[in-house]
């Protein structure tokens, strides 16, 4: 089956420093792969996709690289701010499944 | 083009009740799923509908059942409430093609309260 897996929370950091969330997955074909972001109070908004090994998905300064060799998604981003704060979740979705969800991991920036 | 939308956002009910959420996709999203998020459990899929038919079904007990209607707009009914059943619920729409390049756009979610 289709897992997803993601580092624990929190994760605090300085305003302006680099951030890096990494995210694992083991799929059953060939999965397109997403990062989602929940701020306090709200759904879920699409930050980034890619579809194939190798697409880079950016957005807002965040970018992840779909690396079939080592099945990994991680999302980066080169100088965060207060206002990223959130909870991240990446995930993946194989032909019609339904997407397939880490734990997510929740990002706390101090100014 | 307007976003997912769902009403209610906020709901308090007591065990042994039963709810309805309703779901509007964006304008020409044909599919609509909904997921189950909760402290404990995270986010878990329930089911999708696709042209008025369940197209997919999540591992929830038979008290959790939806609907879909001719103009997309989805609703989802849990009856016999339980406590363990206070959750956010969101509900997400796409394209429907099939594909899992098909992305889902999710709403606000309706946060619901089991006392």
């Amino acid at each position: 089956g289709n897992s997803v897996t993601q580092m624990e929370g929190p994760v605090t950091l300085s305003e302006e420093a680099f951030l890096t969330i990494n995210c694992t997955y083991t799929a059953t074909g060939y999965p397109s792969l997403f990062w989602y972001v929940q701020y306090p109070g709200e759904g879920l908004q699409l930050l980034l996709k890619a579809t194939k090994a190798d697409d880079k998905g950016s957005n807002k300064g965040f970018e992840a690289t779909y690396r079939k060799e080592t099945t990994s998604f991680h999302l980066e981003k080169g100088s965060v701010q207060v206002s990223d704060s959130a909870v991240y979740f990446c995930a993946l979705r194989t032909g019609r499944r339904a997407l397939t969800f880490g734990s997510g991991t929740r990002l706390q920036v101090q100014p | 083009k307007a976003g997912v939308t769902q009403t209610p956002r906020y709901l308090i009910k007591t065990r042994g009740q039963q709810v309805t959420l309703s779901c509007s996709p964006i304008s020409g999203h044909r599919s609509v799923s909904w997921y189950q998020q909760t402290p404990g459990q995270g986010l878990q899929f329930l089911f999708e509908y696709f042209s008025e038919t369940q197209r997919n079904k999540g591992n929830f007990p038979g008290r959790f059942s939806g609907r879909q209607f001719s103009n997309s707009r989805s609703e989802m009914n849990v009856s016999t409430l339980e406590l363990g059943d206070s959750a956010l619920y969101l509900c997400a729409s796409s394209l429907g093609e099939g594909a899992s390049t098909d992305t889902q756009y999710f709403g606000p979610g309706t946060r619901l309260t089991v006392l």
